[in-house]
């Protein structure tokens, strides 16, 4: 089976540093994907990993441990446009094979 | 400019009757999900397809229907079977297995509405 798990909700201080966690079980696994989704709108693609280590794209960077199925999100100098929800989702095998997402955190930024 | 295009954005349909969600892309991808999202559900599969007149159910397919007739289309039926087709609906395209392991770009969404 298929089993993607992350936290509901988070609560972060504008200009803190937020990790978002993301746990899989997948039948294969040919990386992991972090996408941000405002409410009402399309999911928009943040990073991808596939070899374990850590991505960094300005203020967001991602972690992936294959052998421990986790990843995280690490999001810096927050901003309250940063208010949104984060999916984690997992390719299990090659090429274009549909993404399985988990339910998504919703993060909120307060001042 | 390249995308993926979703209509209409908000449909409201009656209780009984077959509704067509539209998804185009221009980027010349070859493979096409359908997603459906409700609240605190996360994305759920509804169909794919790989290729050209080929498409596969996803998790969800009961009461739902799809065509792949053209690379650029891949329209998603939602019929009176769907026993609770009220939900957010994305479509999403990626590249083929020759571009690597690339990311799915979604579409706008059309949030479906039974009244």
């Amino acid at each position: 089976g298929q089993n993607i798990d992350q936290p509901t909700e988070m609560t972060a201080t504008e200009g803190a540093i937020v990790q978002i966690n993301c746990t899989y079980q997948t039948s294969g696994f040919n990386g992991l994907f972090w996408y941000q989704q405002h409410a009402g709108e399309a999911p928009t693609f943040l990073s991808y990993n596939v070899l374990d280590g850590l991505e960094e794209k300005g203020r967001f960077s991602s972690f992936l441990s294959r052998s421990k199925g986790y990843s995280y999100l690490l999001l810096k100098e927050l901003q309250m446009k940063d208010s949104a929800s984060y999916l984690c989702a997992v390719r299990d095998w090659r090429g274009n094979t549909p993404l399985v997402f988990g339910k998504g955190t919703r993060l909120s930024v307060i001042a | 400019d390249g995308g993926i295009t979703q209509s209409p954005k908000y449909l409201f349909r009656k209780e009984g009757q077959n509704v067509t969600l539209s998804c185009e892309q221009n980027l010349n991808h070859d493979a096409m999900y359908w997603y459906r999202q409700d609240p605190g559900q996360g994305l759920r599969l509804i169909y794919y397809s790989q290729i050209v007149n080929d498409f596969q159910k996803g998790d969800i397919a009961e009461g739902y229907s799809v065509s792949r007739e053209k690379k650029e289309s891949f329209p998603l039926t939602v019929t009176s079977a769907q026993k609770n087709p009220t939900a957010f609906y994305l479509c999403a395209s990626s590249m083929g297995p020759q571009g690597g392991n690339t990311e799915a770009f979604f579409g706008q969404g059309t949030r479906l509405t039974v009244v």
